[in-house]
C-alpha cells in the first residue's frame, strides 16, 4: 500500500456546489496531518491543518478518521476561485530527521 | 523581505550537461529542502540541510549532490543531466523550533532535459 492515496479527480463542480474529498494513509503512526493548495504552476501553500477533532475554516472543514486511516476535506459554497489541486500531506518521523509526505493531489474545477 | 527565491526558473539542458540550482532564503531558517515534482505525482523529497555545513539524503538523492555553504542558500546540482530529471524543482525552508508543516516554498524551477 502507499503511503498517501488521493483520488486524481479531476472533480468538475458548479458555483456553490459542496465538494469533498478523501485521502487515506498507510503510516499509522502518523502524528499530523495537512491539506495543501497548489495553483497550476505555482508552488504548494498550507490550507489547513488537520486535528483529531476535526476543525473548520470558513467554507472548509478537515477531519481526521484514524480508526480507518483517512482525512478529508470538504469545501462549501465552491467559488471559482476554489479550482485548484489540493494536496493531503502528513508528518513522518522515521528516522533522524522528519519530513513531509505528499499526496499526488486532486484537481478541483470549478465551474460557472 | 523576499522570503524563499529560486534560480532559474525555467532551464532546458541537453543530456550529459550539469547545472546548478540555486535556493536562497533571507528568512534566517536553518532547515532547507530540495523537493522535485513529477506530473501526477506528490513532491518527493530530493536532499534537505538542517544547518550551515550539513546536508542529507532524502527520499529521491540519486543523480543529484547540494551544498550549504551559507546558511541562507542551498544549492541543487545535476553533474550530468538525464531525460528522468525533467521536473519541477521546489526549495523550501522553516525554522527550527517550528512544525514541518510550517515550510515556505519558493516558486519553483522548470527544468527539462532533451
Amino acid at each position: 500500500r502507499k503511503e498517501v492515496e488521493q483520488d486524481p479527480g479531476p472533480f468538475n463542480v458548479p458555483e456553490g456546489a459542496t465538494v469533498a474529498f478523501n485521502c487515506t494513509y498507510s503510516n499509522s503512526a502518523s502524528q499530523s496531518f495537512f491539506w495543501y493548495r497548489q495553483d497550476c504552476r505555482k508552488e504548494p501553500k498550507l490550507l489547513m491543518s488537520v486535528y483529531s477533532s476535526g476543525n473548520e475554516d470558513g467554507r472548509f472543514t478537515a477531519q481526521l478518521n484514524r480508526a480507518s486511516q483517512y482525512i478529508s476535506l470538504l469545501i462549501r459554497d465552491s467559488k471559482l476561485s476554489d479550482s485548484a489541486t489540493y494536496l493531503c500531506v502528513f508528518e513522518n518521523y522515521g528516522g533522524s530527521q522528519g519530513n513531509l509526505i505528499f499526496g499526488k493531489g486532486t484537481k478541483l474545477s470549478v465551474k460557472p | 523581505n523576499a522570503g524563499v527565491t529560486q534560480t532559474p526558473k525555467f532551464r532546458v539542458l541537453k543530456t550529459g550537461q550539469s547545472m546548478t540550482l540555486l535556493c536562497a532564503q533571507d528568512m534566517n531558517h536553518e532547515y532547507m529542502y530540495w523537493y522535485r515534482q513529477d506530473p501526477g505525482m506528490g513532491l518527493r523529497l530530493i536532499h534537505y540541510s538542517v544547518g550551515e555545513g550539513t546536508t542529507a539524503k532524502g527520499e529521491v538523492p540519486d543523480g543529484y549532490n547540494v551544498s550549504r555553504l551559507k546558511k541562507q542558500n542551498f544549492l541543487l546540482g545535476l553533474e550530468s543531466a538525464a531525460p528522468s530529471q525533467t521536473s519541477v524543482y521546489f526549495c523550501a525552508s522553516h525554522k527550527r523550533g517550528t512544525g514541518l508543516y510550517e515550510q515556505y516554498f519558493g516558486p519553483g524551477t522548470r527544468l527539462t532535459v532533451t
